[in-house]
């Protein structure tokens, strides 16, 4: 069935390193993918999402590129800070159905 | 324009006791999830209705739990009795139905303990 993986973690990292949190999927057809953000207490909150192949989405200085050829949707950001300590999903909505598929999240610390 | 609304926050109770959690999706959104999280298995998906009609049940773990929506503006996660094992956080969210590319919105989880 349809499914994503996503990088295990923890990832731990220096305020102001790049981060790459890798994502890759399986689906037939062609679904949605996205990307959310669970900060501690709280619940899963959208960062982007992309709807179709070579779709960038972007937010918050975080980027993913919806890559066909790879199954691939990598969430990556430039400079990290300590705010974005949180735990990262990778997610995708297969195409006619309503229901999504979520990664086992990947948890960030950035330390100062 | 209110999110999910979840309610208790969290709730604190002993084996063997009922408990209800309630969820109020977002208005207009027609299809609801129950979701619980764990640290052993992650994010899982329990059950989910489309217009108060519950599409896939597959996910509830046993009969002590079970999920009702009686209109489209509120939902409840019923476990009776409850155990130890059941202590985790619970999620609800809601989306709009028919519109595909669109995401999941949710609330901000109900935290159960049981003793």
């Amino acid at each position: 069935g349809d499914s994503v993986t996503q990088m295990e973690g923890p990832v731990t990292l220096s305020e102001e390193a790049c981060l790459t949190i890798n994502c890759t999927y399986t689906a037939t057809g062609y679904p949605s993918l996205f990307w959310y953000v669970q900060y501690p207490g709280e619940g899963l909150q959208l960062l982007l999402k992309a709807t179709k192949a070579d779709d960038k989405g972007s937010n918050k200085g975080f980027e993913a590129t919806y890559r066909k050829e790879t199954t691939s949707f990598h969430l990556e950001k430039g400079s990290v800070q300590v705010s974005d300590s949180a735990v990262y999903f990778c997610a995708l909505k297969p195409p006619g159905n309503n229901d999504m598929r979520f990664g086992a999240g990947t948890r960030l610390t950035v330390k100062p | 324009d209110a999110g999910v609304i979840q309610s208790p926050r969290h709730e604190v109770t002993e084996m063997g006791q009922e408990v209800t959690l309630r969820c109020k999706p977002i208005s207009g959104h027609n299809s609801l999830f129950w979701y619980r999280q764990t640290m052993m298995r992650g994010l899982e998906l329990l059950i989910y209705f489309n217009n108060n009609v519950p599409i896939d049940d597959s996910g509830m773990p046993e009969d002590r739990f079970s999920a009702k929506m009686p209109n489209a503006s509120f939902s409840t996660l019923k476990i009776q009795p409850s155990e130890p094992r059941d202590s985790a956080v619970y999620f609800c969210a809601s989306s709009p139905q028919g519109q595909l590319n669109q995401p999941q919105h949710f609330g901000d989880g109900t935290r159960l303990s049981i003793l």
